[in-house]
């Protein structure tokens, strides 16, 4: 089956620092991608959907130079969180849409501590 | 109204019985509906997706959907330990693109 690839599973980082967190889908050519956050014991919230060779667009109350998302090929998508906070901690996760079946893959999520 | 509505339960059911977990969605052209599976501390892991009205088998999973009502549910018969878990109902609203939106998800508990 499809497979989505995320890297690293897990990062600690001082406060101030950027982390880089890498989609990557693995079998088949994503032209959109998605990023999502969740936080302990509530559902997946949306950040901003990242099209192939065109800026990503964002959802209501993210903050686009916070979350810099590139998608610079048709298999991967990168998420910078920059000048990372305590509160920015969480489960961070991508998703690829194969359009052949029109279905989301998700990949394995990226948790995020920010000391 | 939420656009996509679950009971966030938990629902408990003892093994080898049927779970039924239940969705509505509040846009009535909504074309594409996906059931996902989400253990704790890990990514959402598709199990099903529907399109059309009616039921759509996979395994112990049936899907079903129900444009009028605006429904559709997730069935796993013979209900095993394993399949704790939380699951999220997604939908593909008109207008989103490919952009999913979730309910908040049902916790089952499989209770030997």
């Amino acid at each position: 089956g499809a497979v989505v690839s995320q890297h690293p599973s897990r990062v600690i980082c001082k406060s101030g620092t950027s982390v880089k967190i890498e989609c990557r889908s693995l079998d088949f050519q994503a032209t959109t991608m998605f990023w999502y956050r969740q936080f302990p014991k509530q559902s997946l919230m949306l950040m901003a959907t990242s099209n192939e060779g065109s800026k990503a667009t964002y959802e209501q109350g993210v903050e686009k130079d916070k979350f810099l998302i590139n998608h610079a090929s048709l298999t991967l998508s990168t998420l910078t969180v920059t000048s990372a906070h305590p509160e920015d901690s969480s489960f961070y996760i991508c998703s690829a849409f194969r359009a052949v079946t029109g279905e989301l893959f998700f990949g394995e999520g990226s948790r995020l501590t920010v000391l | 109204q939420k656009e996509v509505e679950q009971n966030s339960g938990p629902l408990s059911v003892p093994e080898g019985a049927i779970a039924s977990l239940n969705c509505t969605y509040s846009d009535r052209v909504s074309q594409s509906f996906f059931w996902y599976r989400q253990y704790s501390g890990k990514s959402p892991e598709l199990i099903m997706s529907i399109y059309s009205n009616g039921d759509k088998e996979d395994g112990r999973f049936t899907a079903q959907l129900n444009k009028a009502s605006q429904y559709v549910s997730l069935l796993i018969r013979d209900s095993q330990p394993s399949d704790s878990a939380t699951y999220l109902c997604a939908v593909i609203l008109t207008g989103g693109g490919n952009k999913l939106t979730f309910g908040t998800g049902t916790q089952l508990k499989v209770e030997l």
